[in-house]
């Protein structure tokens, strides 16, 4: 089945400092994927539309600059956090449609903690 | 896309079915019912999708009413490895957008 990649699961870095996070479709191509963030004990949040090619598509609330998001290609897009701060310590998920004529069935990644120093 | 509510939290007992339900009344023609479950710490799974008709799979059983406005997931013989936070989400191709889920617990 179709399988998507986060790299690093986990990261701690010192505030002011950037972190880039990975997400790879394995063994499909991906002109969309969605990145997603979870703090302890919610839901996953939509944060932006990550488009091959293009420009991303962020979520109201979600700054771009703070966030900057990089698809360049068919198998790999990126998340960079700029200037971390500890309120940005989180769960960040990707995740890559596949399949189905008009369903959006999303696999995604196994996540990625960030912890902010 | 549409919303659902689902019950915040379920318990069921191991070799049980796990019944959970969902309502999504504002649901529109050409949305999907999807339901996926995370386990802790984890990335979200798949667990399964429907439009109209019932589904099945090797993980479980989607049941849609008749008017679309609510659906059951139905884990037919739980174990512990099924304690999960599910989640109920309709929406067509774009981005899908998740709410609370139902925290189910199996109970030896």
């Amino acid at each position: 089945g179709a399988v998507v990649s986060q790299h690093p699961s986990r990261v701690i870095c010192k505030s002011g400092t950037s972190v880039k996070i990975e997400c790879r479709s394995l063994d499909f191509q991906a002109t969309t994927m969605f990145w997603y963030r979870q703090f302890p004990k919610q839901s996953l949040m939509l944060m932006a539309t990550s488009n091959e090619g293009s420009k991303a598509t962020y979520e109201q609330g979600v700054e771009k600059d703070k966030f900057l998001i990089n698809h360049a290609s068919l198998t790999l897009s990126t998340l960079t956090v700029t200037s971390a701060h500890p309120e940005d310590s989180s769960f960040y998920i990707c995740s890559a449609p596949w399949g189905g004529s008009g369903a959006n069935v999303l696999t995604f990644g196994a996540g990625s903690r960030l912890t902010v120093l | 896309d549409a919303k659902t509510t689902q019950p915040t939290s379920m318990d069921c007992a191991e070799g049980r079915a796990a019944n959970l339900p969902c309502n999504h009344s504002t649901i529109s023609g050409n949305e999907y019912v999807y339901w996926y479950r995370q386990i802790h710490s984890q990335g979200p799974q798949y667990i399964i999708h429907g439009l109209k008709n019932n589904e099945t799979n090797e993980m479980a059983s989607l049941i849609i009413t008749e008017d679309r406005k609510s659906s059951t997931l139905i884990l037919p013989h739980a174990t512990l490895r099924d304690t999960a936070v599910y989640y109920c989400i309709v929406g067509g191709a774009q981005k899908l957008v998740f709410g609370q889920g139902t925290r189910l617990t199996i109970n030896p």
